[in-house]
C-alpha cells in the first residue's frame, strides 16, 4: 500500500520563475492538503482539497494555488516565486475531510529559491 | 487567532533520560491535540488526543491532554539516540481537517 508520494523531492528556481509540485494521496484517500515548512519553523496550512474543490484556505496570497484531479492527487502551484518561498511544502492526505481523521504525510518537496 | 506553542524549542540529553515535551494551544472549536515526530521529513503520526486526563502510550512514550488548561505534554523515558528528531505538537480545530502546528522541539540525544 503505497504512501503520500510527492514530486520532486528537489528543485531549484529563481526569483519571478513559477513551480509546480505533486502529490499523490494514500490509497483511499479522498483529501490532500499543503503545508509551507519553512526552516526551524513548523509547517503552516496553505489549503485543502477536497472533491477537487479547494475547502479552506490558510493565510498565503493568490500566488498560491491548487487543483485536485478525479484520481485524488494533486498539485500545488506557485507564481512569482520569492526567495521567501523556499521551504519544504508538505503534503498530507486524509479520508473525509469532515471527520477527525489522521493525515499522513507526505516526504515533502525541499524548493529553493535563489 | 488560533496558536500551539511548544517549549523548550531544544533539548540535548543523553541516553536513559527522560524528558517531558510541552504544548500549549489556542485553537478555535477544538477538535484533538496531535503530536507527530519529524525525523528527516515527512512527519509520522505518535498519537491523537480528544478526551482529558487520558493517557495514550506506545512504548516509550506516553501523552496526555489538559482541555482545562489547554496543555499536551509528551513523555519519553529511556531515551535512545533513535529518539533524536523534531517533536511537533498540533491543534486540530472544528470539523475541517485544518491542522495548526507548533514550532517544534527538537530533541538530541546523545550516546
Amino acid at each position: 500500500d503505497a504512501g503520500v508520494t510527492q514530486s520532486p523531492t528537489h528543485l531549484i528556481k529563481t526569483r519571478g520563475q513559477q513551480v509546480t509540485l505533486r502529490c499523490s494521496p494514500k490509497s483511499g484517500h479522498d483529501t490532500v492538503s499543503w503545508y509551507q515548512q519553512a526552516l526551524g519553523q513548523g509547517p503552516q496550512f496553505i489549503f485543502q482539497y477536497y472533491e477537487e474543490e479547494e475547502r479552506q484556505r490558510g493565510n498565503f496570497p493568490d500566488r498560491f494555488s491548487g487543483h485536485q484531479f478525479p484520481n485524488y492527487s494533486s498539485e500545488l502551484n506557485v507564481n512569482a516565486l520569492l526567495l521567501g518561498d523556499s521551504a519544504l511544502y508538505l503534503c498530507a492526505s486524509s479520508l473525509e475531510w469532515t471527520n477527525n481523521n489522521e493525515q499522513f504525510f507526505g516526504p515533502g518537496t525541499r524548493l529553493t529559491v535563489l | 487567532e488560533d496558536k500551539v506553542v511548544q517549549s523548550p524549542l531544544s533539548l540535548v540529553v543523553h541516553e536513559g533520560d527522560t524528558v517531558t515535551l510541552n504544548c500549549s494551544y489556542e485553537v478555535t472549536n477544538f477538535r484533538s491535540l496531535l503530536w507527530y515526530k519529524q525525523e528527516k521529513k515527512a512527519p509520522t503520526f505518535l498519537f491523537m488526543l480528544t478526551s482529558s486526563g487520558i493517557e495514550k502510550k506506545s512504548g516509550r512514550l506516553s501523552s496526555i491532554l489538559d482541555k482545562k488548561e489547554l496543555f499536551s505534554i509528551l513523555n519519553i523515558t529511556a531515551t535512545q539516540t533513535g529518539d533524536s528528531a523534531v517533536y511537533l505538537c498540533v491543534g486540530r480545530g472544528s470539523t475541517l481537517g485544518r491542522l495548526y502546528f507548533g514550532r517544534g522541539t527538537q530533541l538530541t540525544v546523545w550516546p
